[in-house]
Protein backbone atom coordinates (compact mmCIF):
# COMPACT_ATOMS: atom_id res chain seq x y z
CA UNK A 1 0.00 0.00 0.00
CA UNK A 2 1.12 3.36 -0.81
CA UNK A 3 2.28 6.20 1.36
CA UNK A 4 0.25 8.81 -1.07
CA UNK A 5 -3.11 7.92 -1.98
CA UNK A 6 -3.82 9.10 -5.68
CA UNK A 7 -7.20 7.61 -7.48
CA UNK A 8 -6.36 4.35 -9.93
CA UNK A 9 -7.71 6.31 -13.05
CA UNK A 10 -8.69 9.51 -14.25
CA UNK A 11 -10.58 9.89 -17.96
CA UNK A 12 -11.68 12.96 -19.78
CA UNK A 13 -11.76 13.80 -23.42
CA UNK A 14 -9.56 16.35 -26.24
CA UNK A 15 -9.54 19.65 -25.12
CA UNK A 16 -10.82 18.64 -21.93
CA UNK A 17 -9.14 19.74 -18.00
CA UNK A 18 -9.02 16.87 -15.40
CA UNK A 19 -7.63 16.90 -11.98
CA UNK A 20 -5.77 14.14 -10.30
CA UNK A 21 -5.90 14.46 -6.03
CA UNK A 22 -2.95 13.03 -4.35
CA UNK A 23 -4.25 12.86 -0.61
CA UNK A 24 -1.16 12.10 2.32
CA UNK A 25 -0.82 13.23 5.70
CA UNK A 26 0.46 15.69 7.63
CA UNK A 27 3.66 14.02 8.04
CA UNK A 28 4.66 14.49 4.51
CA UNK A 29 2.48 16.48 2.02
CA UNK A 30 0.69 18.92 4.84
CA UNK A 31 4.12 19.32 5.94
CA UNK A 32 6.08 20.42 3.24
CA UNK A 33 5.96 22.19 0.07
CA UNK A 34 8.57 19.78 -1.38
CA UNK A 35 5.24 17.59 -3.35
CA UNK A 36 6.41 16.51 -7.14
CA UNK A 37 4.70 14.69 -9.85
CA UNK A 38 5.92 12.35 -12.55
CA UNK A 39 4.66 11.36 -16.08
CA UNK A 40 5.05 7.82 -17.11
CA UNK A 41 4.37 6.29 -20.31
CA UNK A 42 4.39 2.52 -20.87
CA UNK A 43 7.50 1.11 -20.65
CA UNK A 44 9.43 4.38 -19.89
CA UNK A 45 11.21 6.06 -17.39
CA UNK A 46 9.40 8.76 -15.05
CA UNK A 47 9.50 11.77 -16.40
CA UNK A 48 9.79 15.14 -13.36
CA UNK A 49 6.52 17.52 -14.55
CA UNK A 50 6.45 19.70 -11.51
CA UNK A 51 8.03 20.27 -8.56
CA UNK A 52 7.99 22.03 -5.33
CA UNK A 53 3.82 21.21 -5.72
CA UNK A 54 3.27 24.28 -8.28
CA UNK A 55 6.80 24.72 -10.31
CA UNK A 56 7.13 23.35 -13.94
CA UNK A 57 10.87 22.63 -15.07
CA UNK A 58 11.39 23.72 -18.15
CA UNK A 59 10.14 22.36 -21.32
CA UNK A 60 7.69 21.40 -19.55
CA UNK A 61 3.92 22.33 -20.80
CA UNK A 62 2.10 25.16 -19.20
CA UNK A 63 -1.14 22.34 -19.68
CA UNK A 64 0.33 20.98 -16.18
CA UNK A 65 -0.21 22.79 -13.19
CA UNK A 66 -0.04 21.97 -9.53
CA UNK A 67 -1.64 22.89 -6.15
CA UNK A 68 -1.76 21.77 -2.73
CA UNK A 69 -4.41 22.31 -0.26
CA UNK A 70 -3.36 20.91 3.44
CA UNK A 71 -3.02 17.37 3.28
CA UNK A 72 -4.11 16.84 -0.26
CA UNK A 73 -2.16 17.71 -3.76
CA UNK A 74 -3.56 18.16 -7.05
CA UNK A 75 -2.17 17.75 -10.31
CA UNK A 76 -4.39 19.88 -13.41
CA UNK A 77 -4.27 18.60 -17.04
CA UNK A 78 -5.63 21.37 -19.19
CA UNK A 79 -6.64 21.03 -22.57
CA UNK A 80 -6.07 17.22 -22.63
CA UNK A 81 -3.95 15.99 -25.30
CA UNK A 82 -3.88 12.18 -26.50
CA UNK A 83 -0.19 12.07 -25.75
CA UNK A 84 -0.92 12.56 -22.47
CA UNK A 85 -2.43 9.10 -21.94
CA UNK A 86 -0.29 7.96 -19.27
CA UNK A 87 0.54 7.21 -15.88
CA UNK A 88 0.79 9.81 -13.32
CA UNK A 89 2.82 9.70 -9.92
CA UNK A 90 2.79 12.18 -7.13
CA UNK A 91 5.40 11.80 -4.24
CA UNK A 92 6.33 14.20 -1.16
CA UNK A 93 8.98 14.58 0.96
CA UNK A 94 8.33 12.91 4.43
CA UNK A 95 11.24 13.89 6.73
CA UNK A 96 14.60 13.06 8.31
CA UNK A 97 12.71 9.34 8.89
CA UNK A 98 10.92 8.28 5.88
CA UNK A 99 12.49 10.69 3.47
CA UNK A 100 10.62 10.22 -0.24
CA UNK A 101 6.77 9.21 -0.09
CA UNK A 102 5.50 7.95 -4.05
CA UNK A 103 1.77 7.77 -4.46
CA UNK A 104 -0.17 4.61 -6.07
CA UNK A 105 -0.05 6.19 -9.40
CA UNK A 106 -3.03 7.57 -11.62
CA UNK A 107 -3.86 5.91 -15.29
CA UNK A 108 -5.03 8.96 -17.32
CA UNK A 109 -7.03 8.07 -20.21
CA UNK A 110 -8.18 10.46 -22.99
CA UNK A 111 -11.49 8.92 -24.52
CA UNK B 1 22.39 15.81 -23.07
CA UNK B 2 21.25 14.19 -19.58
CA UNK B 3 21.92 10.66 -20.06
CA UNK B 4 21.80 8.23 -16.64
CA UNK B 5 22.45 4.30 -17.91
CA UNK B 6 21.74 1.71 -15.13
CA UNK B 7 23.12 -2.45 -15.65
CA UNK B 8 23.55 -4.76 -13.46
CA UNK B 9 20.49 -5.82 -13.23
CA UNK B 10 19.53 -9.83 -13.62
CA UNK B 11 17.81 -13.10 -12.58
CA UNK B 12 19.42 -13.97 -8.79
CA UNK B 13 18.39 -16.66 -6.73
CA UNK B 14 16.63 -15.77 -2.91
CA UNK B 15 19.50 -14.99 -0.82
CA UNK B 16 21.78 -14.18 -3.73
CA UNK B 17 23.95 -10.87 -4.22
CA UNK B 18 23.67 -8.04 -7.58
CA UNK B 19 25.60 -4.87 -7.75
CA UNK B 20 23.92 -2.03 -9.50
CA UNK B 21 25.59 0.60 -11.87
CA UNK B 22 24.54 3.99 -13.00
CA UNK B 23 26.45 5.64 -15.57
CA UNK B 24 26.13 9.96 -15.89
CA UNK B 25 26.87 11.92 -18.84
CA UNK B 26 25.24 15.37 -19.92
CA UNK B 27 25.27 17.32 -16.42
CA UNK B 28 27.79 17.88 -13.04
CA UNK B 29 27.21 14.37 -11.72
CA UNK B 30 28.95 15.17 -8.14
CA UNK B 31 26.44 18.66 -7.74
CA UNK B 32 23.81 16.13 -7.48
CA UNK B 33 22.12 13.93 -4.57
CA UNK B 34 21.30 10.43 -6.17
CA UNK B 35 18.89 8.23 -5.51
CA UNK B 36 18.17 4.62 -6.72
CA UNK B 37 14.14 4.41 -7.23
CA UNK B 38 12.31 1.09 -8.06
CA UNK B 39 8.97 -0.27 -9.41
CA UNK B 40 7.87 -3.47 -9.20
CA UNK B 41 6.12 -5.27 -11.59
CA UNK B 42 2.98 -3.47 -12.67
CA UNK B 43 3.37 -0.96 -9.41
CA UNK B 44 4.29 2.70 -8.31
CA UNK B 45 7.47 4.30 -7.46
CA UNK B 46 9.23 3.48 -4.07
CA UNK B 47 12.36 5.66 -2.80
CA UNK B 48 15.18 3.08 -2.23
CA UNK B 49 18.25 4.97 -0.86
CA UNK B 50 19.98 8.79 -1.53
CA UNK B 51 23.19 9.92 -1.18
CA UNK B 52 24.72 13.65 -1.09
CA UNK B 53 27.04 14.88 -3.15
CA UNK B 54 30.55 13.63 -1.37
CA UNK B 55 28.94 10.45 -0.07
CA UNK B 56 29.14 11.82 3.43
CA UNK B 57 25.62 10.97 3.99
CA UNK B 58 23.68 7.89 3.07
CA UNK B 59 20.14 7.13 3.25
CA UNK B 60 17.69 4.28 2.69
CA UNK B 61 14.34 2.84 2.80
CA UNK B 62 13.62 0.77 6.11
CA UNK B 63 12.97 -2.83 4.06
CA UNK B 64 16.62 -2.52 2.48
CA UNK B 65 18.24 -1.38 5.44
CA UNK B 66 20.97 -3.61 6.50
CA UNK B 67 20.68 -5.17 3.15
CA UNK B 68 21.64 -2.47 0.69
CA UNK B 69 24.25 0.08 0.58
CA UNK B 70 24.91 2.76 -2.13
CA UNK B 71 27.68 4.42 -3.38
CA UNK B 72 29.15 6.49 -6.02
CA UNK B 73 32.38 7.57 -7.53
CA UNK B 74 32.33 11.13 -8.70
CA UNK B 75 35.38 10.48 -10.46
CA UNK B 76 33.77 8.43 -12.95
CA UNK B 77 30.55 9.80 -12.54
CA UNK B 78 29.01 6.94 -11.41
CA UNK B 79 26.29 5.45 -8.76
CA UNK B 80 26.09 2.21 -7.64
CA UNK B 81 23.57 -0.04 -5.35
CA UNK B 82 24.99 -3.62 -3.78
CA UNK B 83 22.38 -5.42 -3.20
CA UNK B 84 22.54 -8.52 -0.06
CA UNK B 85 20.53 -11.18 0.82
CA UNK B 86 17.77 -10.84 -1.94
CA UNK B 87 14.00 -11.50 -1.18
CA UNK B 88 11.31 -12.03 -3.96
CA UNK B 89 9.78 -8.40 -3.13
CA UNK B 90 12.96 -6.86 -3.78
CA UNK B 91 11.64 -7.70 -7.80
CA UNK B 92 11.34 -4.59 -9.63
CA UNK B 93 12.99 -2.26 -12.41
CA UNK B 94 15.96 -0.43 -10.56
CA UNK B 95 16.05 3.58 -11.81
CA UNK B 96 18.90 5.93 -10.57
CA UNK B 97 17.29 9.60 -10.25
CA UNK B 98 19.16 12.75 -10.30
CA UNK B 99 18.47 14.98 -7.34
CA UNK B 100 19.10 18.99 -7.17
CA UNK B 101 15.96 19.18 -4.42
CA UNK B 102 13.48 17.82 -3.22
CA UNK B 103 12.53 15.51 -6.44
CA UNK B 104 13.97 13.84 -8.85
CA UNK B 105 15.06 15.47 -11.89
CA UNK B 106 16.88 13.39 -13.79
CA UNK B 107 16.04 9.29 -14.35
CA UNK B 108 18.03 6.40 -16.00
CA UNK B 109 15.88 3.63 -18.33
CA UNK B 110 15.92 1.51 -15.21
CA UNK B 111 17.27 -2.54 -15.14
CA UNK B 112 15.11 -5.29 -13.84
CA UNK B 113 16.12 -7.68 -10.84
CA UNK B 114 14.10 -10.94 -10.49
CA UNK B 115 14.74 -12.38 -7.50
CA UNK B 116 13.64 -16.07 -8.10
CA UNK B 117 12.47 -18.17 -4.39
Amino acid sequence: QSALTQPASVSGSPGQSITISCTGTSSDVGSYNYVSWYQQHPGRAPKLIIYDVSNRPSGVSNRFSGSKSCNTASLTISGLQAGDEADYYCSSYAGSSTHWVFGGGTKVTVL
Amino acid sequence: EVQLVESGGGLVQRGGSLRLSCAASGFTFSSYWMSWVRQAPGKGLEWVANIKQDGSEKYYVDSVKGRFTISRDNAKNSLYLQMNSLRAEDTAVYYCAGQSGHYFDYWGQGTLVTVSS
